[in-house]
């Protein structure tokens, strides 16, 4: 079965760090881009930024450039979302996505479950 | 804010036909794909590439793009089809989503 599995939410204070992660399995992980998707509560679907675990090859959306990082363990089929210093406003559900065909950009066909973020002030 | 634009929400009576559209500049010549999320899950996706339905979504879900409008088509309107509605474009290596259309069947 093709699945993305996520971490556990995660409760954390504003300044910590965190990572996140998005494991892969039932298909060749290292040729389909990965999404990561903010929503925050009881708000829309938003793309944080992309990546191609083949090489690495990371693009992040505009609003999210320098606040974030994304990364990817191509020997454990993992993708990853990394917070240096979260801020209460970090506080959201987030998913990751598979595009559906091999090395292009089309539509998300796998989502993981979901890890909520809740970050205290 | 998104730069795809969904009505906020739309009703349909049970059985009957809901239309939700997506606009704004970045869908032309563009493929659009639909997801829905009902509450607590993950998106789901019910039409890529304008109009093609992934295996084991009903037939009741349909998509077409003519002119510069792609909208999404849900005939035959269930109480299981109240959800959450969003529109997807790539714009180059961005992703871009609708801000969604919460679908209401009364």
């Amino acid at each position: 079965e093709v699945q993305l599995v996520q971490s556990g939410a995660e409760l954390k204070k504003a300044g910590e760090s965190l990572r996140i992660s998005c494991q892969g399995s039932g298909y060749m992980f290292i040729n389909y881009w990965i999404a990561w998707v903010r929503q925050m509560p009881g708000k829309g679907l938003e793309c944080m930024g992309i990546i191609y675990p083949g090489d690495s090859d990371t693009r992040y959306s505009l609003s999210f450039n320098g606040q974030v990082t994304i990364s990817a363990d191509r020997s454990n089929s993992t993708a990853f979302l990394q917070w240096s210093s979260l801020k209460a406003s970090d506080t959201a559900l987030y998913f990751c996505a598979r595009s559906s065909v091999a090395g292009t950009h089309d539509a998300f066909d796998i989502w993981g479950q979901g890890t909520m973020v809740t970050v205290s002030s | 804010s998104s730069e795809l634009t969904q009505s906020f929400s739309v009703s349909v009576a049970l059985g009957q036909t809901a239309k939700i559209t997506c606009g704004g500049n970045n869908v032309r010549n563009k493929n659009v794909h639909w997801y829905q999320q009902k509450p607590g899950q993950a998106p789901l996706l019910v039409i890529y590439r304008d109009s093609n339905r992934p295996s084991g979504i009903p037939e009741r879900f349909s998509g077409s793009h003519s002119g510069n409008t792609p909208t999404l088509t849900i005939s035959s309107a269930q109480a299981g089809d109240e959800a959450d509605y969003y529109c997807q474009v790539w714009d180059s290596s961005t992703v871009l989503f609708g801000g969604g259309t919460r679908l209401t069947v009364l």
